[in-house]
């Protein structure tokens, strides 16, 4: 079955930089787009970035344009979020998930826990 | 950026019983609207595609339907191991969005 894992996630203080990966695995992480949820505590889900499958087209929330960038690997079959300049509203859980060219989302990751805290 | 407004925000039903979760788009999002299953400390399933299409291995007791801006997620007989927060997604158009949630509780 496909496998999502995350890494990555741990405690930065504000204005920190963090960079969350997504190893995939038991699919051909090269013909999927992929892109990154997260979840404040106790909040709903929110989209946070996509990125098309040869990384030639990448999409990110507002709040989060000029400070996190999404990338991708093929050869490594592993999905990236860089993360800088971060604040307190962006701690979360960060689930990576994978999307097929419809946009539809299928898998999901176990999610990685990001605080940002001083 | 679209709305999508999930209610209700919460119910609480009965073993066996119909269930119906209503997720409206500020704006037409074609079929494309998902629907995902989330338990306390779990990460998301996804549960329907395309408005009504069932992701593999998702029981038949769930079901989706709508088109345009009005849709619906309904558990035909409701069971214990369905006690969970449900959410919508339309992804017609970036932002993605997601609807705020609905907790279901199992009586």
């Amino acid at each position: 079955e496909v496998q999502l894992v995350e890494s990555g996630g741990g405690l930065v203080q504000p204005g920190g930089s963090l960079r969350l990966s997504c190893a995939a695995s038991r699919f051909t992480f090269s013909t999927f787009g992929m892109s990154w949820v997260r979840q404040a505590p106790g909040k709903g889900l929110e989209w946070v970035a996509t990125i098309n499958a040869d990384g030639s087209e990448k999409h990110h929330v507002d709040s989060v344009k000029g400070r996190f960038t999404i990338s991708r690997d093929n050869a490594r079959n592993s999905l990236y979020l860089q993360m800088n300049s971060l604040r307190a509203e962006d701690t979360a859980v960060y689930y990576c998930a994978r999307v097929w060219s419809d946009g539809k989302f299928d898998y999901w990751g176990q999610g990685t826990l990001v605080t940002v805290s001083s | 950026d679209i709305q999508m407004t999930q209610s209700p925000s919460s119910l609480s039903a009965s073993v066996g019983d119909r269930v119906t979760i209503t997720c409206r788009a500020s704006q037409g999002i074609n079929n494309d609207l998902a629907w995902f299953q989330q338990k306390p400390g779990r990460a998301p399933k996804s549960l329907i595609y395309a408005a009504y299409s069932l992701q593999s291995e998702v029981p038949s007791r769930f079901s989706g339907s709508g088109s345009g801006t009005d849709f619906t997620l309904t558990i035909s007989s409701l069971q214990p191991e369905d006690s969970a927060t449900y959410y919508c997604q339309q992804y017609y158009i970036y932002p993605l969005i997601f609807g705020g949630g609905t907790k279901v509780e199992v009586k």
